[in-house]
Parts: structure tokens; C-alpha cells; sequence
């Protein structure tokens, strides 16, 4: 079942802008997740955080993790054509099992 | 980082006839695989969990007799998609897990049922 909810379910912005979107899940979690998923194809990981992490960065991306609200943010600095996709957040448990959430569609502007 | 292969990637079929796609680890051994259904700008629903040389587990909702996975190999899995009918048509992806956990996934089959 699905247990993410992300917000906006769509964002448009001007490239070199900063992207921001967020995740709320409703259980206990081990990790969470951040894929991007271009339009028809399969999903690529970006990053993952630990349940005992707070905030996580990768290149131009920023993860941050407040397991008391239960939510994740998702932050990409400089943005640039090329991130245009559908951005999902995937929350595990101990199986592996992900159930992801809704989704944010990015569009960058040129 | 890991590849895993999907095919085919398109797919047209006719209403009655069964389609079979196919998910595979090239590099690595994956002692679990998953199957997920995406329709059109939705998230991802996790079908069944394919664990290699047992009998796959399905979630709840999804019928086992209708949507057939096979892991025969730890490099191999394979859904099958019995008597298909329009509503079966969707995007299907699968993904192959290490055993640390890490997931990596196929690049999808969208299928399409006439």
C-alpha cells in the first residue's frame, strides 16, 4: 500500500531556481528514499537516509529527515533543465519492501 | 552501479492472450526481486515480492493466478500476465535487491492490451 504523500503534486520553476518538495509517510520507518523517474522510464536512486540521520546531501541535492513530524524534504539547488522528471519518495522497513509516495512532477524551465 | 535489465520494454498484446516480461540482474545475484504496477502519472504499487526458488509474494488485491511470477535463477524473474484485458494495461517495473538492501530497478514494460 502506499504510504508516502508528497506535496505539490507538481512544481514548475526556472532553471537555476531552487526545488522544493516534500514527503510525509505514516509509519515507523528503517530508511527513506528519494528516486527521480523520467517521463515512461524505470526509476533511478538519488539518495537515502537513515532513520538516525537528520540531513543528507548529494551534489546539488539535499535531504532532510524529521522523523518526529514524519516527513523528508527533498531539495535541488541550481536547478537545470535536465531534472525535469517525477521526483518519489520510498519509505522501508525492515523487508525491503518500499511503498512510495504520490510523487512531485518538476518541470525546469530553460 | 548494478544493472538490471527488463524486456521487453513495449508491449502490444490482444485481449485473451498472456504476455510475459522478463527482469534481470546483469551484474549481480538478487535473492529478491519486486514487481510494481504504475498507471499514468501515479506512484508506484508494489505487486509481489519474488524471493528465488519459492513461491513469490503477493500483496494484497493483487491475484496470483492472474499475474505470475516466476524467480528461477537468482539473476531471473518473471511476470507473466494471464489472459490480459485492457485494464491490465500499465507501466510494470521491477527491481532487484542486494543484500545490503539496495534496490535497483528495471527500466519498465508498458504494456498495452487491446
Amino acid at each position: 500500500s502506499q504510504q508516502g504523500e508528497e506535496d505539490p503534486q507538481a512544481l514548475s520553476i526556472q532553471e537555476g531556481e531552487n526545488a522544493t518538495m516534500n514527503c510525509s509517510y505514516k509509519t515507523s520507518i528503517n530508511n527513506l528514499q528519494w528516486y527521480r523517474q523520467n517521463s515512461g522510464r524505470g526509476l533511478v536512486h538519488l539518495i537515502l537516509i537513515r532513520s538516525n540521520e537528520r540531513e543528507k546531501h548529494s551534489g546539488r541535492l539535499r535531504v532532510t529527515l524529521d522523523t518526529s513530524k514524519k516527513s523528508s524534504s527533498l531539495l535541488i539547488t541550481a536547478s537545470r533543465a535536465a531534472d525535469t522528471a517525477s521526483y518519489f519518495c520510498a519509505t522501508d522497513g525492515n523487508d525491503y519492501k518500499l511503498s512510495f509516495g504520490a510523487g512531485t512532477t518538476v518541470t525546469v524551465r530553460a | 552501479g548494478a544493472v538490471v535489465s527488463q524486456h521487453p520494454s513495449r508491449v502490444i498484446c490482444k485481449s485473451g492472450t498472456s504476455v510475459k516480461i522478463e527482469c534481470r540482474s546483469l551484474d549481480f545475484q538478487a535473492t529478491t526481486m519486486f514487481w510494481y504496477r504504475q498507471f499514468p502519472k501515479q506512484s508506484l504499487m508494489l505487486m509481489a515480492t519474488s524471493n528465488e526458488g519459492s513461491k513469490a509474494t503477493y500483496e494484497q488485491g493483487v491475484e496470483k493466478d492472474k499475474f505470475l511470477i516466476n524467480h528461477a535463477s537468482l539473476t531471473l524473474s518473471t511476470l507473466t500476465v494471464t489472459s490480459a484485458h485492457p485494464e491490465d494495461s500499465s507501466f510494470y517495473i521491477c527491481s532487484a535487491s542486494l543484500p545490503t538492501g539496495e534496490l535497483f530497478f528495471g527500466e519498465g514494460s508498458r504494456l498495452t492490451v487491446l
